[in-house]
């Protein structure tokens, strides 16, 4: 597609509920990105895939969020038993390329608010 | 380790006046820094991207930022604001495949 789509846009979920949440990469891009953006801050790194190889997961918070990129294209992040603190914009970003020289493109996020 | 501080939570200009948003970085080896804008309930939209070449930077909309690494500062101006500038600006850094971004700065243009 043209960008970087995410599903859904808006989703709220009661304390306990599990939620996926899905990021639909620009064709062809080898790298893909979580961030959480908590209101007011900036984005903050989760996890990052190079096609379907998960290579860093260090800034997921709890063993409750979990990804995934089985065939190196569409990723789901979940998170299960969701917490208020949970309550955030997650953002997900895509590469054509690996390494620092690389902007991102980022989707529009989806807001996720636990209830 | 590497860091962002963006100076300023909250920037306020006139339409027309200069635009000035600060970021200072920490970093241990030559950064990449980037800037980003973010419209309300859009994702983050790429400005200029500072990768080692030349210090000034220029990029859309007019926007540009100049590496100063004695001052460890990556500073986006641009000359005259416009009301369609008002949007949330982050400042990133890499030196590997993650980003560490500032808490952000929210730019408000007074007509």
């Amino acid at each position: 597609g043209a960008g970087v789509s995410q599903s859904p846009r808006y989703k709220v979920a009661k304390r306990g509920q599990d939620v996926a949440l899905r990021c639909d990469p620009i064709s062809g891009h080898v790298s893909l990105f979580w961030y959480q953006q908590a209101l007011g801050q900036g984005p903050e790194f989760l996890t990052y895939f190079q096609n379907e190889a998960q290579l860093d997961k260090s800034g997921l918070p709890s063993d409750r969020f979990f990804a995934e990129r089985p065939e190196g294209s569409v990723s789901t992040l979940k998170i299960q038993r969701t917490q208020q603190e949970d309550s955030a914009v997650y953002l997900c970003a895509s590469s054509f390329r690996v390494g620092p020289n690389y902007g991102y493109t980022f989707g529009s996020g989806t807001r996720l608010t636990v209830v | 380790a590497q860091s962002v501080t963006q100076l300023g939570s909250h920037v306020s200009v006139s339409e027309g006046a200069l635009v000035l948003l600060r970021c200072n970085y920490s970093s241990s080896v030559p950064p990449y820094l980037f800037w980003y804008v973010q419209y309300p309930n859009q994702g983050l939209q790429l400005l200029l991207k500072y990768t080692s070449a030349a210090t000034l930077v220029k990029g859309i909309n007019g926007f540009e930022a100049e590496f100063k690494k004695s001052e460890t500062s990556f500073h986006l101006t641009k000359p005259s604001a416009h009301m369609s500038d008002a949007a949330e600006y982050f400042c990133a850094v890499t030196t590997g495949n993650q980003f560490y971004f500032g808490t952000g700065t929210s730019l408000t243009v007074i007509p």
